[in-house]
């Protein structure tokens, strides 16, 4: 069945880049996307990819995707305290109303 | 900016018990779903719904599961006799006409069963 894998922690210092990893298996994934997660608050989605592109860009957001390879990442430009939470990867298959989510990544930014 | 919302945001049952989940979709948003994440696991999808009615479900989304949307506003999620493993924290999303551009998550609801 379809599935959604990432590493579970990424630890960076303030100001420098964050990489988030994802891998999914799903070959009919439409569109991608990653959420964010505060302690104590709802998933908000951050930026979404269509599988036919391979990079967007919003801002400090950078999303590559390798459809090939099924890998997506999520980079963080500057990466500030304010970005520490939990990061969920999810695809959505084609026809369907699921999202199949990832494990999460909880980033840290140490001062 | 419009968000989803969910009540209660905590909720405690005992087993057997019947509870309801309520959720107040983005107002111009035509779909809308349950999902729910057991502590340390991962975010599963419940159903979806559109025009009505269930547009899709998952294997947990048994019979003891019901959604509706009573009104123009309200999304509901039922469970009619609780069990020990659907403690979780239920989340409720909505989506646009463009469904696929994303789905909008409300703060969640914790449900403890005891």
């Amino acid at each position: 069945g379809e599935d959604v894998e990432q590493s579970l922690f990424l630890s960076v210092r303030e100001g420098d880049s964050s990489v988030i990893n994802c891998t999914y298996t799903d070959s009919s994934s439409t569109y991608l996307y990653w959420y964010k997660q505060e302690p104590g608050a709802g998933l908000q989605l951050l930026t979404y990819i269509f599988s036919n592109m391979d990079m967007k860009q919003d801002q400090r957001l950078t999303v590559l995707l390798n459809k090939k390879d099924k890998h997506l990442s999520l980079r963080i430009a500057d990466t500030q305290t304010g970005d520490s939470a939990i990061y969920f990867c999810a695809e959505i298959g084609d026809s369907s109303y699921k999202l199949i989510f990832g494990s999460g990544t909880r980033l840290l930014v140490r001062p | 900016e419009p968000e989803v919302t969910q009540t209660p945001s905590h909720q405690v049952t005992q087993m057997g018990q019947e509870v309801i989940l309520r959720c107040v979709p983005i107002s111009n948003h035509l779909y809308f779903y349950w999902y729910r994440q057991i502590l340390g696991q991962k975010v599963e999808f419940l159903v979806s719904f559109y025009n009505n009615e269930i547009s899709e479900k998952s294997e947990i989304f048994d019979d003891q599961f019901s959604v509706e949307r009573p009104d123009g506003s309200n999304f509901t999620l039922k469970i009619r006799s609780t069990k020990l493993e659907d403690s979780a924290m239920y989340f409720c999303a909505s989506s646009g006409q463009g469904r696929n551009l994303g789905q909008f998550f409300g703060p969640g609801t914790r449900l403890t069963v005891l």
